[in-house]
């Protein structure tokens, strides 16, 4: 299996913009997916196959992708984006299928 | 409206039995693989287990593998997580998720609200 690694917070002011990466070897071969998850609340996906976004979730969040990092930018930054946000891929090698980041805890200052 | 609905969880001693259950709703149930996914207190997510549509497929992580066994019901549209030998590690509230899975793609686009396991003397 292999490890996703993203940074343990970040913080923003209200109405920057929020760069979020997640970075790994198997990246350039899978694409990345992003949850958010507000505290005692389930997941909620953001972004899927690096860049799109699923209905429902407001156009200032983006996905981007470059080489071995993938990165969520939220833009405009609002105090509801304030969670936890975790980058997943997938690894295709059949033994583990699913690997997680370790989390980003964006703060709105 | 998709809905996914865990319970079965508790507190139990190690070494302890715990079935969780999730009741889904408003997609072909038998079309899509399922997944749990858990989290410990304070702590971020990890996959457990996952299963295919028709059931025939079953993965599970190493940290539970030969101890947890994932299964479903079709024809009831639950999941189910039968977990055995029980360690203290393995508290922490469980999700059910629905899988999206393609050759290239494997996320999970809705997710349950969690049921908590704690292992616990």
């Amino acid at each position: 299996s292999y490890e996703l690694t993203q940074p343990p917070s970040v913080s923003v002011s209200p109405g920057q913009t929020a760069r979020i990466t997640c970075s790994a070897d198997a990246l350039p071969k899978q694409y990345a997916y992003w949850y958010q998850q507000k505290p005692g609340q389930a997941p909620v996906l953001v972004i899927y196959k690096d860049s799109e976004r699923p209905s429902g979730i407001p156009e200032r969040f983006s996905g981007s992708s470059s080489g071995t990092t993938v990165t969520l930018t939220i833009s405009g930054v609002q105090a509801e984006d304030e969670a936890d946000y975790y980058c997943q891929s997938a690894d295709s090698s059949g033994t583990y299928p699913v690997v997680f980041g370790g989390g980003t805890k964006l703060t709105v200052l | 409206e998709v809905q996914l609905v865990e319970s079965g969880g508790g507190l139990v001693q190690p070494g302890g039995s715990l079935r969780l259950s999730c009741a889904a709703s408003g997609f072909t149930f038998s079309s899509y693989a399922m997944s749990w996914v858990r989290q410990a207190p304070g702590k971020g997510l990890e996959w457990v287990s996952a299963i295919s549509g028709s059931g025939g497929s079953t993965y599970y992580a190493d940290s539970v593998k030969g101890r947890f066994t994932i299964s479903r019901d079709n024809s009831k549209n639950t999941l189910y997580l039968q977990m055995n030998s029980l360690r203290a590690e393995d508290t922490a509230v469980y999700y059910c998720a629905k899988v999206m899975a393609t050759p290239l793609e494997y996320y999970f686009d809705y997710w349950g609200q969690g049921t908590l396991v704690t292992v616990s003397s």
